[in-house]
Order: C-alpha cells, then structure tokens, then sequence
C-alpha cells in the first residue's frame, strides 16, 4: 500500500540554522504531496503542497520540491526561528479519488533561541 | 470564514461506553473525513464522507462507525469504548474537486 517516510525526530536547530526535514513516499500514481504543521495543543495546519512532479510548494520561508524521480519531497527553510518549533508531518493524498491522506509518523523540530 | 469546528474539545469515558463525536466543517464544503491521532500509531485516516456518502474507509475494526447530514455535519461514533482508543480525533474538510484539507482543532478522547 502507499506510504510515508519521514526522518526521525526531535531535531533540534538553532535560531537561523538551516532545516531539512526528508521524507520520501510510495505510491501508485501521482499522489499530491503536502506538508503539515502541528503546533502543541492544536490540529493540522496546512504548510505547503505540490500536485505534480517537479512543483515546488513554498510558505512562510518553508520549501519543497515534488521529486518523481526519487519519490522525495524534502522540506526545507533557510534561517528558523523559535516560532517553528512544531511538529511537522509529510502526507500524500491517494491519487484514486476522495481524500484518503497517509501520513508520516511526524518529526518533532525544537529551536533554540 | 469560520474553520471547522469539533465538539466535545475534550471528553473522558469509560470502557464498554459508547462515544459520539461531531464536526461542522467549513461553510460549502462538502468533503469531511475523520483521522485518529496517537502517538504510538501516530495519524491514521478512519473514514472520508462526500455527500452524505462514505468515500473512502481506513483499516479500523466497525465499531467505528460514521455519518454525514444533508448540511455536511458530521459524527463519528465509536461503541465498545476500548482503552486502546484513546486518542485525539482529527476532522477535515474540504471543496468537492478541492486538493486541500483544513483540519479542526479536534477532540480528545480518554478512555478509562
């Protein structure tokens, strides 16, 4: 079935470190691809997508690029700030109607000021 | 435009309780799907719902149960309470033919 993989967690960065968080996918089809963010105490909220290969999703200074080729969808964002500490989950949208959405098991990311 | 809304926030049962949960999702949206978020299992989809309709259903066993009104209010329903359920319940809607999910603030369930 389709499946999400993302690097483990907690990182932990200093304030203007340079984040990447991988996560790589399986899928039939061509799944959209969606970055999420869950700050404590609070639902999903929507960071970025790309609905096809080679769209970059991009949103408050986060970046991804929809990779076929190697079924990666990397988030990355140049300069943290203390703000992003959340948790953030990779997920792919089943490319066979509806909104069935799998999700990565979440990567923690602590900032420090 | 409000977001979607949940209710309960937060709600404490006992096992062999049943549960009802429900979510209004964003006004004209039609699609609302359920997911169940833990952090051993971390977020698991259970059921996607379109027009009153059950779209797509995630591996849960069928005490787990939901529905859609005609204004695409949802509930979900779980009966048997089982400690094993405890878990925070995600909802989300979004535009028929939409490629975005916005997700509720969701409902702490804990089971005792």
């Amino acid at each position: 079935g389709n499946s999400v993989t993302q690097m483990e967690g907690p990182v932990t960065l200093s304030e203007e470190a340079f984040l990447t968080i991988n996560c790589t996918y399986t899928a039939t089809g061509y799944p959209s691809l969606f970055w999420y963010v869950q700050y404590p105490g609070e639902g999903l909220q929507l960071l970025l997508k790309a609905t096809k290969a080679d769209d970059k999703g991009s949103n408050k200074g986060f970046e991804a690029t929809y990779r076929k080729e190697t079924t990666s969808f990397h988030l990355e964002k140049g300069s943290v700030q203390v703000s992003d500490s959340a948790v953030y989950f990779c997920a792919l949208r089943e490319p066979t109607g509806g909104f069935k959405t799998i999700f990565g098991a979440g990567t923690r990311l602590f900032v420090k000021a | 435009k409000a977001g979607v809304t949940q209710t309960p926030r937060y709600l404490i049962k006992t096992r062999g309780q049943q549960v009802t949960l429900s979510c209004s999702p964003i006004s004209g949206h039609r699609s609302v799907s359920w997911y169940q978020q833990t952090p051993g299992q971390g977020l698991q989809f259970l059921f996607e719902y379109f027009s009153e309709t059950q779209r797509n259903k995630g591996n849960f066993p069928g005490r787990f149960s939901g529905r859609q009104f005609s204004n695409s209010r949802s509930e979900m329903n779980v009966s048997t309470l089982e400690l094993g359920d405890s878990a925070l319940y995600l909802c989300a809607s979004s535009l028929a033919g939409g490629d975005t999910q916005y997700f509720g603030p969701g409902t702490r369930l804990t089971v005792l």
